[in-house]
Protein backbone atom coordinates (compact mmCIF):
# COMPACT_ATOMS: atom_id res chain seq x y z
CA UNK A 1 0.00 0.00 0.00
CA UNK A 2 1.52 3.16 -0.75
CA UNK A 3 1.81 5.60 1.87
CA UNK A 4 0.49 9.65 2.03
CA UNK A 5 2.36 12.36 3.28
CA UNK A 6 -0.20 15.54 3.67
CA UNK A 7 0.58 18.87 5.89
CA UNK A 8 -1.24 18.88 9.02
CA UNK A 9 -3.48 21.97 8.91
CA UNK A 10 -4.10 24.99 6.30
CA UNK A 11 -5.87 27.74 6.69
CA UNK A 12 -7.26 29.83 3.91
CA UNK A 13 -9.22 33.16 3.56
CA UNK A 14 -13.04 32.43 2.57
CA UNK A 15 -13.17 33.10 -0.59
CA UNK A 16 -10.01 32.43 -2.00
CA UNK A 17 -8.59 29.17 -3.63
CA UNK A 18 -7.47 26.41 -1.32
CA UNK A 19 -5.16 24.24 -2.34
CA UNK A 20 -4.48 21.12 -0.36
CA UNK A 21 -0.97 19.32 -1.29
CA UNK A 22 -0.62 15.20 -0.87
CA UNK A 23 2.56 13.55 -1.69
CA UNK A 24 2.31 9.54 -2.27
CA UNK A 25 5.80 8.80 -3.36
CA UNK A 26 5.22 5.06 -3.45
CA UNK A 27 1.92 5.04 -5.54
CA UNK A 28 1.59 1.80 -8.06
CA UNK A 29 0.45 2.16 -11.73
CA UNK A 30 -2.46 0.58 -10.84
CA UNK A 31 -3.75 2.96 -7.87
CA UNK A 32 -5.86 5.51 -8.96
CA UNK A 33 -5.65 8.90 -6.28
CA UNK A 34 -8.67 9.78 -4.18
CA UNK A 35 -9.42 12.13 -2.07
CA UNK A 36 -12.42 12.25 0.51
CA UNK A 37 -13.56 15.03 3.43
CA UNK A 38 -14.53 15.05 7.16
CA UNK A 39 -16.45 17.50 8.16
CA UNK A 40 -17.16 17.66 12.04
CA UNK A 41 -18.89 14.60 13.05
CA UNK A 42 -19.75 13.48 10.08
CA UNK A 43 -18.98 10.46 7.83
CA UNK A 44 -16.12 11.41 5.64
CA UNK A 45 -17.11 12.37 1.97
CA UNK A 46 -15.89 11.53 -1.53
CA UNK A 47 -14.65 14.37 -3.28
CA UNK A 48 -13.10 13.78 -6.57
CA UNK A 49 -10.35 11.16 -8.03
CA UNK A 50 -7.69 10.63 -10.72
CA UNK A 51 -5.06 8.81 -12.11
CA UNK A 52 -2.89 10.30 -14.28
CA UNK A 53 -4.80 13.71 -15.64
CA UNK A 54 -6.28 16.24 -14.18
CA UNK A 55 -10.07 16.49 -13.39
CA UNK A 56 -12.65 18.68 -12.14
CA UNK A 57 -16.14 18.21 -10.93
CA UNK A 58 -18.40 20.74 -9.02
CA UNK A 59 -16.52 20.18 -5.65
CA UNK A 60 -13.09 20.55 -6.66
CA UNK A 61 -10.32 20.26 -8.99
CA UNK A 62 -7.50 17.59 -8.75
CA UNK A 63 -4.10 18.46 -10.39
CA UNK A 64 -1.60 15.44 -10.88
CA UNK A 65 1.78 15.63 -11.48
CA UNK A 66 3.22 13.60 -14.53
CA UNK A 67 5.46 11.41 -12.38
CA UNK A 68 2.43 10.82 -10.50
CA UNK A 69 4.06 10.98 -7.10
CA UNK A 70 1.52 14.24 -5.61
CA UNK A 71 -1.07 16.07 -6.23
CA UNK A 72 -3.18 18.49 -5.28
CA UNK A 73 -6.42 19.36 -4.59
CA UNK A 74 -8.09 22.62 -5.24
CA UNK A 75 -11.19 24.31 -3.66
CA UNK A 76 -11.62 27.35 -6.23
CA UNK A 77 -13.83 29.34 -4.05
CA UNK A 78 -13.54 28.24 -0.31
CA UNK A 79 -16.76 28.76 2.00
CA UNK A 80 -17.01 28.45 5.64
CA UNK A 81 -18.68 24.75 4.75
CA UNK A 82 -15.35 23.43 3.68
CA UNK A 83 -13.76 23.85 6.47
CA UNK A 84 -13.03 19.74 7.20
CA UNK A 85 -10.43 17.10 7.46
CA UNK A 86 -9.00 16.24 4.32
CA UNK A 87 -7.44 13.04 2.79
CA UNK A 88 -5.76 11.92 0.32
CA UNK A 89 -5.55 7.99 -0.45
CA UNK A 90 -4.28 5.75 -3.17
CA UNK A 91 -6.63 3.19 -4.22
CA UNK A 92 -6.50 0.07 -6.13
CA UNK A 93 -8.44 0.18 -9.63
CA UNK A 94 -9.19 -3.08 -9.41
CA UNK A 95 -9.31 -5.56 -7.29
CA UNK A 96 -10.33 -6.22 -3.41
CA UNK A 97 -8.26 -4.02 -0.83
CA UNK A 98 -9.24 -1.94 2.43
CA UNK A 99 -9.28 1.33 1.96
CA UNK A 100 -6.75 3.31 4.42
CA UNK A 101 -6.54 6.74 5.21
CA UNK A 102 -3.32 8.75 6.86
CA UNK A 103 -3.58 11.47 8.83
CA UNK A 104 -5.39 13.91 6.64
CA UNK A 105 -4.93 17.73 6.30
CA UNK A 106 -7.34 19.64 9.13
CA UNK A 107 -8.44 22.86 6.30
CA UNK A 108 -9.99 25.87 8.43
CA UNK A 109 -11.17 28.73 5.98
CA UNK A 110 -11.66 32.12 7.78
CA UNK A 111 -14.10 34.91 7.37
CA UNK B 1 -31.51 6.96 -2.96
CA UNK B 2 -30.82 5.46 0.67
CA UNK B 3 -27.14 6.18 1.68
CA UNK B 4 -25.26 3.73 4.40
CA UNK B 5 -27.30 3.75 7.68
CA UNK B 6 -26.14 2.50 10.87
CA UNK B 7 -27.78 1.82 14.37
CA UNK B 8 -27.48 2.98 16.54
CA UNK B 9 -26.42 6.43 16.46
CA UNK B 10 -25.35 6.27 19.94
CA UNK B 11 -24.62 3.87 22.57
CA UNK B 12 -23.24 4.09 26.37
CA UNK B 13 -22.55 0.68 28.16
CA UNK B 14 -20.77 -0.50 30.99
CA UNK B 15 -17.04 -1.81 30.92
CA UNK B 16 -17.53 -5.66 30.32
CA UNK B 17 -20.78 -5.63 28.35
CA UNK B 18 -21.04 -6.68 24.72
CA UNK B 19 -22.51 -4.30 22.47
CA UNK B 20 -23.59 -5.32 18.73
CA UNK B 21 -23.23 -1.73 16.22
CA UNK B 22 -25.52 -2.38 12.89
CA UNK B 23 -24.57 -1.47 9.61
CA UNK B 24 -26.97 -1.28 6.24
CA UNK B 25 -24.98 -0.12 3.17
CA UNK B 26 -26.45 1.17 -0.24
CA UNK B 27 -28.03 -1.41 -1.71
CA UNK B 28 -26.55 -3.69 -4.59
CA UNK B 29 -22.64 -2.41 -2.65
CA UNK B 30 -20.37 -5.54 -3.05
CA UNK B 31 -17.68 -3.91 -0.50
CA UNK B 32 -18.67 -3.01 3.00
CA UNK B 33 -15.80 -1.37 5.44
CA UNK B 34 -15.79 -0.45 9.13
CA UNK B 35 -13.74 1.74 10.72
CA UNK B 36 -13.67 3.91 14.25
CA UNK B 37 -12.12 6.79 14.64
CA UNK B 38 -11.21 8.11 18.25
CA UNK B 39 -11.41 11.72 19.48
CA UNK B 40 -9.24 14.21 17.51
CA UNK B 41 -7.38 11.01 15.94
CA UNK B 42 -7.72 10.25 11.97
CA UNK B 43 -9.66 7.05 10.74
CA UNK B 44 -8.36 3.52 11.93
CA UNK B 45 -9.38 0.65 9.47
CA UNK B 46 -11.08 -2.27 11.41
CA UNK B 47 -12.69 -5.38 8.47
CA UNK B 48 -13.51 -5.26 5.00
CA UNK B 49 -15.81 -7.37 3.54
CA UNK B 50 -16.13 -7.76 -0.72
CA UNK B 51 -18.50 -10.06 -1.62
CA UNK B 52 -18.11 -14.08 -1.27
CA UNK B 53 -14.73 -13.47 -0.28
CA UNK B 54 -12.77 -14.04 2.71
CA UNK B 55 -13.23 -10.97 5.10
CA UNK B 56 -9.70 -8.70 5.60
CA UNK B 57 -9.72 -8.76 9.03
CA UNK B 58 -6.28 -7.22 9.57
CA UNK B 59 -7.76 -4.12 11.26
CA UNK B 60 -9.03 -6.01 14.05
CA UNK B 61 -7.62 -4.62 17.68
CA UNK B 62 -8.01 -7.31 19.38
CA UNK B 63 -10.31 -11.02 19.62
CA UNK B 64 -12.72 -9.05 21.58
CA UNK B 65 -13.65 -8.01 18.16
CA UNK B 66 -15.55 -9.25 15.26
CA UNK B 67 -17.69 -8.62 12.74
CA UNK B 68 -20.05 -10.87 9.95
CA UNK B 69 -22.27 -9.65 6.74
CA UNK B 70 -25.11 -11.55 6.52
CA UNK B 71 -26.48 -12.17 2.73
CA UNK B 72 -24.11 -10.03 1.35
CA UNK B 73 -25.71 -7.05 3.07
CA UNK B 74 -26.35 -6.18 6.35
CA UNK B 75 -23.36 -6.43 8.76
CA UNK B 76 -23.11 -6.37 12.72
CA UNK B 77 -20.19 -5.06 14.15
CA UNK B 78 -19.70 -6.79 17.94
CA UNK B 79 -17.60 -5.80 20.54
CA UNK B 80 -17.55 -8.40 23.45
CA UNK B 81 -16.65 -7.22 27.24
CA UNK B 82 -16.35 -3.75 25.98
CA UNK B 83 -13.12 -1.75 27.69
CA UNK B 84 -13.18 2.34 28.09
CA UNK B 85 -10.62 2.28 25.54
CA UNK B 86 -13.25 1.47 22.87
CA UNK B 87 -14.75 4.44 23.03
CA UNK B 88 -15.16 5.95 19.61
CA UNK B 89 -16.87 6.69 16.39
CA UNK B 90 -17.67 3.24 14.47
CA UNK B 91 -17.74 4.37 10.96
CA UNK B 92 -19.37 2.01 8.00
CA UNK B 93 -19.16 2.00 4.38
CA UNK B 94 -19.89 0.61 1.48
CA UNK B 95 -18.56 0.46 -2.80
CA UNK B 96 -20.22 -0.43 -5.39
CA UNK B 97 -16.77 -1.78 -7.32
CA UNK B 98 -14.29 -3.95 -6.48
CA UNK B 99 -11.35 -1.35 -5.20
CA UNK B 100 -11.14 1.90 -7.79
CA UNK B 101 -14.89 2.84 -6.48
CA UNK B 102 -16.02 5.47 -4.33
CA UNK B 103 -16.57 4.35 -1.03
CA UNK B 104 -20.19 6.29 0.64
CA UNK B 105 -19.99 6.26 4.48
CA UNK B 106 -22.24 6.15 7.04
CA UNK B 107 -22.96 8.71 9.56
CA UNK B 108 -21.29 6.69 12.36
CA UNK B 109 -22.33 4.85 15.72
CA UNK B 110 -20.74 7.17 18.67
CA UNK B 111 -19.82 4.23 21.48
CA UNK B 112 -18.86 5.32 25.34
CA UNK B 113 -17.65 2.80 27.77
CA UNK B 114 -17.85 3.72 31.18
Amino acid sequence: DAKTTQPPSMDCAEGRAANLPCNHSTISGNEYVYWYRQIHSQGPQYIIHGLKNNETNEMASLIITEDRKSSTLILPHATLRDTAVYYCTPTLIQGAQKLVFGQGTRLTINP
Amino acid sequence: GAGVSQSPSNKVTEKGKDVELRCDPISGHTALYWYRQSLGQGLEFLIYFQGNSAPDKSGLPSDRFSAERTGGSVSTLTIQRTQQEDSAVYLCASSLERGGGKVFFGPGTRLTVL
